[in-house]
């Protein structure tokens, strides 16, 4: 059973609509990613923090997706204006420091109609 | 630049048989190298990971996988598969203990008959 907390599980969004998802990293763990999963599973990494900071990102130049993860709070990816191509499973993992392995949560599978 | 490849997009093997699924890696060092499988609306999850030493490392499940550098490769087996084992399976690499960039093969999808 996964530790890392994701919610929602599903959401569906129209066309130019904001999506928000949350991620709660198991304890522990500095370090946290976002990835975006298509339907061909392939990977795309996103972001990344460690203890709340941006260690690296994805160049947003459409500057649509931010994230953030303050302290003592769920970290969380939002999509502004969410478009079609934008629908994708999006996975939340943390890793403990030194092991390079992840723990995934279930993820939140967007929908953009 | 690090890269994964799973020449396999899709494996079908029927209940009982032997599994091999492979992964071929390119890396300027030596990485570290790890199987995920993701079962149908699930996250990934860890299989087995090799750091260094033995080659052939043991997972969960009756998985183990043999890591060889002569070849770039680090393919996933198991001697029995159960229709239980029908997944997505993801080959991954990071040149770093630290997780900061893990590069992921497109998955191998299995398919047990049962």
């Amino acid at each position: 059973n996964s530790k890392v907390i994701q919610t929602p599980r599903y959401l569906v969004k129209g066309q130019g609509q904001k999506a928000k998802m949350r991620c709660i990293p198991e304890k522990g763990h500095p370090v946290v990613f976002w990835y975006q999963q298509n339907k061909n599973n392939e990977f795309k990494f996103l972001i990344n923090f460690q203890n709340q900071e941006v260690l690296q990102q994805i160049d947003m130049t459409e500057k649509r997706f931010s994230a953030e993860c303050p302290s003592n709070s769920p970290c969380s990816l939002e999509i502004q204006s969410s478009e079609a191509g934008d629908s994708a499973l999006y996975l939340c993992a943390s890793s403990p420091p030194n092991t390079g392995q992840l723990y995934f949560g279930e993820g939140s599978k967007l929908t953009v109609l | 630049a690090q890269s994964v490849t799973q020449p396999d997009a899709r494996v079908t093997v029927s209940e009982g048989a032997s599994l091999q699924l492979r992964c071929k890696y390119s890396s300027s060092v030596t990485p570290y190298l790890f199987w995920y499988v993701q079962y149908p609306r699930q996250g990934l999850q860890l299989l087995l990971k090799y750091y260094s030493g033995d080659p052939v490392v043991q997972g969960v499940n009756g998985f183990e996988a043999e890591f060889s550098k002569s070849n770039s490769s680090f393919h996933l087996r198991k001697a029995s598969v159960h229709w239980s084992d029908s997944a997505v399976y993801f080959c991954a690499v990071s040149i770093s203990t630290n997780a900061y960039k893990v590069i992921f093969g497109k998955g191998t999808h299995l398919h047990v008959l049962p």
